[in-house]
């Protein structure tokens, strides 16, 4: 089974909102990633958590806050977002960060 | 700085006539390239990883082969269902980051 979940599938909030978007895995992967993505561009990493430690951090504004609560969960709390922060979010896990990544079938978040 | 280039940036093909995807690199030290396919609004679909130059590994329809410089994708007697976006993404070694191009748009008409 090589299957990563998100929720909520879509997401609709105001700039003053906090919310948080869920990743699951189940495979024992030890790497958890989270990437941006607008239409028609390539996914843009934004976080790499390698054994439940942050391990990069792309230079992501702070109204982004990653937590790993543990091997299997990864959340993106989200805080005073831009409407420009509107894209597909996406989430990925891989055995560790040397080999292929699954990416999970994403969040479709809208500020407004 | 890693480097990659895909090549069309779309491509329209008639059901069953073959063509190629190309995916051209430059990487200090590959690990591996890794080929994925993107439905619309979907999240990408892992399709191969290749290691070393010479290397082919094949799925159906496709085919996967590596060289020092490039990877090609083959898709043999395509069908609509194969119409997505074809993502490459090679991997240096010691390096968490996997540098997407920005794909390739198939498009298989009936």
């Amino acid at each position: 089974d090589t299957e990563v979940t998100q929720t909520p599938k879509h997401l609709v909030m105001g700039m003053t909102n906090k919310k948080s978007l869920k990743c699951e895995q189940h495979m024992g992967h030890r790497a958890m990633y989270w990437y941006k993505q607008k239409a028609k561009k390539p996914p843009e990493l934004m976080f790499v958590y390698s054994y439940e430690k942050l391990s990069i951090n792309e230079s992501v504004p702070s109204r982004f806050s990653p937590e790993c609560p543990n091997s299997s969960l990864l959340n993106l709390h989200l805080h005073a977002l831009q409407p420009e922060d509107s894209a597909l979010y996406l989430c990925a896990s891989s055995q560790t960060n040397a080999y292929e990544q699954y990416f999970g079938p994403g969040t479709r978040l809208t500020v407004t | 700085e890693d480097q990659v280039t895909q090549s069309p940036e779309a491509l329209r093909l008639q059901e069953g006539e073959s063509s190629s995807l190309n995916c051209s690199y430059t990487v200090s030290g590959l690990r591996g390239l890794f080929w994925y396919r993107q439905d619309p609004g979907k999240g990408p679909e892992f399709l191969f990883t290749l290691y070393s130059a010479g290397e082919e590994k094949e799925k159906e329809r496709l085919k996967a082969t590596l060289t020092k410089k490039e990877s090609f994708l083959h898709i043999t007697a395509p069908k609509p269902e194969d119409s997505a976006t074809y993502l490459c993404a090679p991997k240096a070694l010691g390096n968490y980051k996997l540098t997407f191009g920005k794909g390739t748009l198939l498009t298989v008409n009936p």
